[in-house]
């Protein structure tokens, strides 16, 4: 079964740290991009950032560019999130996503949740 | 950023309707343009990729089509299982841009 965790959410005050992880199975994990997506509480949407196969290239969307580090270990199929500098607007479901074709994304994780105080 | 512009924000229809949502891109673009349903608490579900193309094991009664900058999902006759928040995305140029979301509701 094809299949995506993730996990390491909680509970964060401002300006600390927290690193998401995502468990892929189920597939060749090192033939696919992958995506993050975020969706606050309330809210639509928001992507985060992606990963190239072999983690070559990575993009960011503007608001999280210079404090979150999108990376994966192919080795291990697993695709990790580091978020620093955490703001309360970052308070969401994080969820992991395969890119498939045209860059759709055709399989998501249950999403982990990461609350930031203030 | 492209940015996508989803109408309607709420939809009521009932049960055999036929619905559609559109979303508006800022910039023209080639078919990068994906459909997306979320139920409460789930995460979304691919349902058109490439604009036109349904995703494997979703209903025939959805459908994608496209004018200029403007992307329409059809669901051609309404069941209960569809009354849910769906979300457009372009995926031609990153960051990758969702449309604020259309939720269904039913009547």
């Amino acid at each position: 079964e094809v299949q995506l965790v993730e996990s390491g959410g909680g509970l964060v005050q401002s300006g600390g740290s927290l690193r998401l992880s995502c468990a892929a199975s189920g597939f060749t994990f090192s033939s696919y991009w992958m995506t993050w997506v975020r969706q606050a509480p309330g809210k639509g949407l928001e992507w985060v950032a992606n990963i190239k196969q072999e983690g070559s290239e990575k993009y960011y969307v503007d608001s999280v560019k210079g404090r979150f580090t999108i990376s994966r270990d192919n080795a291990k199929n697993s695709l990790y999130l580091q978020m620093n500098s955490l703001r309360a607007e970052d308070t969401a479901v994080y969820y992991c996503a395969r890119d498939w074709g045209w860059a759709s994304l055709d399989v998501w994780g249950q999403g982990t949740t990461v609350t930031v105080s203030s | 950023d492209i940015q996508m512009t989803q109408s309607p924000s709420s939809l009521s229809a009932s049960v055999g309707d036929r619905v559609t949502i559109t979303c508006r891109a800022s910039q023209n673009f080639s078919s990068y343009l994906n459909w997306y349903q979320q139920k409460p608490g789930k995460a979304p579900n691919l349902l058109i990729y490439a604009a036109f193309s349904l995703q494997s094991g979703v209903p025939s009664r959805f459908s994608g089509s496209r004018s200029g900058t403007d992307f329409t999902l059809t669901i051609s006759s309404l069941q209960p299982e569809d009354f849910a928040t769906y979300y457009c995305q372009q995926s031609y140029s990153s960051p990758y841009t969702f449309g604020q979301g259309t939720k269904l509701e039913i009547k």
